[in-house]
Order: C-alpha cells, then sequence, then structure tokens
C-alpha cells in the first residue's frame, strides 16, 4: 500500500488560511469515511487533530476544520498562528494495509 | 489522564532482536486495541501493527510481516512489540497509540484513529 499524497510544504502568514490536501486511491480515502488527521511538532509525539473526516476532538481548535471529496481529503486552518507550525499527516483506513498514512506537510508560518 | 509509555528501545546490529513495551495507565487497556506506528528519522508515519483488545485480531504492515510480533499482557497493562531479524531500514522511533475502530453500514473497520500516543522510544540498527 503506497502512502497518501500530501504537499512537502505550505506556508501562510498570521491570520490567513491554508489547506493541506491529502490524495488517495478508491480503495482508502474514496472508499471509507476514516480520515484522520495528526499534527506534530518537533521531537513530539503525534497529536489527533480530526477524525472521521470531518469531526474534532475535545480541546482542539475550532480553527482546524476538515473535508474529503472523491479520493482527496483536505484540512484547512484558519486564523493561523504561530504555534500552528508543525508537521501535519494524513492517515486513512485502507482496503489492503489496515491503515495508511500520507507522507507529511510542513506547515510554516511566515 | 491517559498515559502511554514506551520502553525498551536502543541500538542493535543488523539481525538482531529487540523487544519494546508500552505501559499502559489511565484507562482500562482491556478495552482498547492498540498499535504500533514507526517514525524513521526526518522522515513520515509507518503504521506497523495492531493488536485487538482481547489479542484475537493481529495485523502488520507488509514491511515487517514475519519479523515482528505484537502481543499483550492486559492484566500487566502492557503492550509489547517483538522485533527480530532487524534491518537498518527498521531505524525510527517506534509509538505506541491507542486505537478506535469504526462501525458503519458497511461494517466494521479495526482502526479509525489513534487518540493517545506515547512520546516513542528510540531503535537504531546498525553495525
Amino acid at each position: 500500500q503506497s502512502a497518501l499524497t500530501q504537499p512537502a510544504s505550505v506556508s501562510g502568514s498570521p491570520g490567513q488560511s491554508i489547506t493541506i490536501s491529502c490524495t488517495g486511491t478508491s480503495s482508502d480515502i474514496g472508499a471509507y469515511n476514516v480520515v484522520s488527521w495528526y499534527q506534530q511538532h518537533p521531537g513530539k509525539a503525534p497529536k489527533l487533530m480530526i477524525y472521521e473526516v470531518t469531526k474534532r476532538p475535545s480541546g482542539v481548535s475550532d480553527r482546524f476544520s476538515a473535508s474529503k471529496s472523491g479520493n482527496t481529503a483536505s484540512l484547512t486552518i484558519s486564523g493561523l498562528q504561530a504555534e500552528d507550525e508543525a508537521d501535519y499527516y494524513c492517515c486513512s483506513y485502507a482496503d489492503s494495509s489496515i491503515s495508511v498514512f500520507g507522507g507529511g506537510t510542513k506547515l510554516t508560518v511566515l | 489522564e491517559v498515559q502511554l509509555v514506551e520502553s525498551g528501545g536502543g541500538l542493535v546490529q543488523p539481525g538482531g532482536s529487540l523487544r519494546l513495551s508500552c505501559a499502559a495507565s489511565g484507562f482500562a487497556l482491556t478495552s482498547y486495541s492498540m498499535t504500533w506506528v514507526r517514525q524513521a528519522p526526518g522522515k513520515g508515519l509507518e503504521w506497523v501493527s495492531y493488536i485487538s483488545s482481547g489479542s484475537s485480531t493481529i495485523y502488520y504492515a507488509d514491511s515487517v510481516k514475519g519479523r515482528f510480533t505484537i502481543s499483550r499482557d492486559n492484566a500487566k497493562n502492557s503492550l509489547y512489540l517483538q522485533m527480530n531479524s532487524l534491518r537498518a531500514e527498521d531505524t525510527a522511533v517506534y509509538y505506541c497509540a491507542r486505537v478506535l475502530g469504526y462501525y458503519d453500514s458497511s461494517g466494521y473497520y479495526p482502526i479509525d484513529y489513534f487518540d493517545y500516543w506515547g512520546q516513542g522510544t528510540l531503535v537504531t540498527v546498525s553495525s
């Protein structure tokens, strides 16, 4: 199972909005509403930000939202803050490998 | 407070073995499926293995199948990963994580999302 495809990097200025895409196939993202997103700061463990495509766990800012269309999922961060600078990973249930991550996107807040 | 603490990492020669442990606290381990996820230095996350709450269902990534064995001891609140025939490409930080499953009209999916993660333990395979 190949990794889901994410852009290597995105950037934005404080207060702006950015969107990170995550492209899979009809055997993972396209087939299941089982997409999650994780934030990882350097040297830290990943943190769950979104699950089941659009749901936010308790304690996650409502500046984080997500969606899915076809084989592509997207994470949007609005009102960018310096603390949002981190790596972001998408993850999906997959037919063959049960779980597959994206390659990760480094978000830089300018 | 949910806590997951990994241990057992270290330096091992290619072909060697290592056993990782994950100590769980703050929740009833017996009620949850668990997983191992790894991250090679400077690289992305890679799912490694899954075990259901009662150990009846186990999955492995193709990259470790036949070499790694996941197990758990609910009485000891612990998760394990026995790693044999280690290769340089197994070098990574290994995280244990709690797993939630997902039901819909089509069936049950064992991995929905990972809601709690440990801090990780570094495994280095090198001569």
